[in-house]
């Protein structure tokens, strides 16, 4: 079945590390996205790549990094210039021109700093 | 820039009709999506309403759209305690080229 992996589904950060957290779809999905929730915050957009090579920042970019090597694949770093990474990160995909299958999501990171 | 805006609570007795709420304000959206997350989990499409619809009706789930307001609101009819989750609003896309979403309500159902 195609899908949406993020791994590892809980993380633990100790301060001044930086941590990649994994986003893999087999959907043949162009879109990527990488989200963060925080409680009644909703999703705030951190990185997002449209094709191979190319990506742009989202609303909280700032202590972030991405890359977009491979179509299926699309690594987040916290680096520690993210003040307060403690959060649920969520990867999402998406296919251009089908427009009503919204976004596939995975299924989260849990990332902690300790 | 676009805002989507939702309560972030709602309680429900099962078997009573829940009622979601949701403000936009990106005019040039073309679809307008309901999400379901469930605790720990990812966002599980739950249906959309493509915007020069005003209704959509999908087993125990109905979409009202009223787009002269930019108010989208979703009915869940006789609501189970697997209904308890937060729900999604998005809409897209419009001027941004992507999805925004709301802030989710978080609802619960109580026996």
């Amino acid at each position: 079945d195609g899908g949406i992996t993020q791994s590892p589904k809980y993380l633990f950060r100790k301060e001044g590390q930086n941590v990649t957290l994994s986003c893999e779809q087999n959907l043949n999905h162009d879109a990527m996205y990488w989200y963060r929730q925080d409680p009644g915050q909703g999703l705030r957009l951190i990185y997002y790549s449209q094709i191979v090579n190319d990506f742009q920042k989202g609303d909280i970019a700032e202590g972030y990094s991405v890359s977009r090597e491979k179509k299926e694949s699309f690594p987040l770093t916290v680096t520690s210039a993210q003040k307060n990474p403690t959060a649920f990160y969520l990867c999402a995909s998406s296919m251009e021109g089908q427009i009503s299958d919204g976004y596939t999501f995975g299924s989260g990171t849990r990332l902690t700093v300790v | 820039g676009e805002d989507v805006e939702q309560s972030l609570f709602l309680s429900v007795r099962e078997g009573d009709s829940s009622v979601i709420n949701c403000t936009y304000t990106d005019s040039s959206s073309t679809y307008l999506y309901w999400y379901k997350q469930e605790p720990g989990a990812g966002l599980q499409l739950l249906t959309y309403i493509f915007s020069n619809m005003d209704m959509k009706q999908d087993q125990r789930l109905t979409v009202l759209l009223n787009k002269k307001d930019k108010h989208l609101s979703l009915r869940i009819a006789d609501t189970q305690t697997g209904d308890s989750a937060i729900y999604f609003c998005a809409e897209g896309p419009g001027t941004a080229s992507k999805l925004t979403f709301g802030t989710g309500t978080r609802l619960q159902v109580t026996l």
